[in-house]
């Protein structure tokens, strides 16, 4: 079975803290996303990583950026963290192209104070 | 991102009964492919059903099918004998390309589905 793991399923920072979500799997998939999720919003990607040190802008990347050293792990940095980041991230990942399933991991439930 | 509507932002079902959750999508492409996912209160998201749109058949998982509608641009899911554990938030995901994110998946907003003894 696939596992995609974050980091915390709860976290609490304050306004201008720099936070870390890390996100690993252990199925050797290229593809890694970074998605929020808001109430009557749906799930909107941040980020997306097709490969080691590659990385491309979702729909709403504004505020955050990332990281993919190593192919299993793929993180997302709130530089400065803000009020309007408190969210439900979460992280998922993909073998190949579009006709493949995206697997998620549990979520991390942001609270920035 | 391409728009993605689920215009049912609640839908109540009693157990055993069947339901329909409708999703429709914009696209201008032939060839894609389109998701069902679950999240139950636990929030982890979950495949339910999985469509390729160049298929005239209708996917089907044991309980879970859809109605894909190409030409309409529709994509709905029918659960069939509702039962307690179905009841979570359901997202359609159409697997469509733009410009920022290649073939990443775009959710609708989601609806929640309530099963009733």
């Amino acid at each position: 079975d696939v596992k995609v793991t974050q980091s915390s399923r709860y976290l609490v920072k304050r306004t201008g803290e720099k936070v870390f979500l890390e996100c690993v799997q252990d199925m050797d998939h290229e593809n890694m996303f970074w998605y929020r999720q808001d109430p009557g919003l749906g799930l909107r990607l941040i980020y997306f990583s097709y490969d080691v040190k590659m990385k491309e802008k979702g729909d709403i990347p504004e505020g955050y950026s990332v990281s993919r050293e190593k192919k299993e792990r793929f993180s997302l940095i709130l530089e400065s963290a803000s009020t309007n980041q408190t969210s439900m991230y979460l992280c998922a990942s993909r073998r190949g192209g579009a006709s493949e399933t995206q697997y998620f991991g549990p979520g991390t439930r942001l609270l920035v104070l | 991102a391409q728009t993605v509507t689920q215009s049912q932002p609640e839908m109540s079902v009693q157990e055993a009964e069947t339901v329909t959750l409708s999703c429709t999508y914009d696209t201008s492409e032939s060839d894609y492919y389109l998701f069902w996912y679950k999240q139950p209160p636990s929030r982890q998201m979950i495949l339910v059903i999985r469509q390729e749109a160049y298929k005239q058949q209708n996917a089907t998982e044991n309980r879970f099918s859809v109605n894909f509608q190409k030409a309409a641009k529709s994509f709905s899911l029918k659960i069939s004998d509702s039962q307690l554990g179905d009841a979570a938030m359901y997202f359609c995901a159409p697997g469509l390309s733009n410009s920022n994110s290649g073939y990443a998946l775009n959710f609708g907003k989601g609806t929640s589905l309530l099963v009733t003894p």
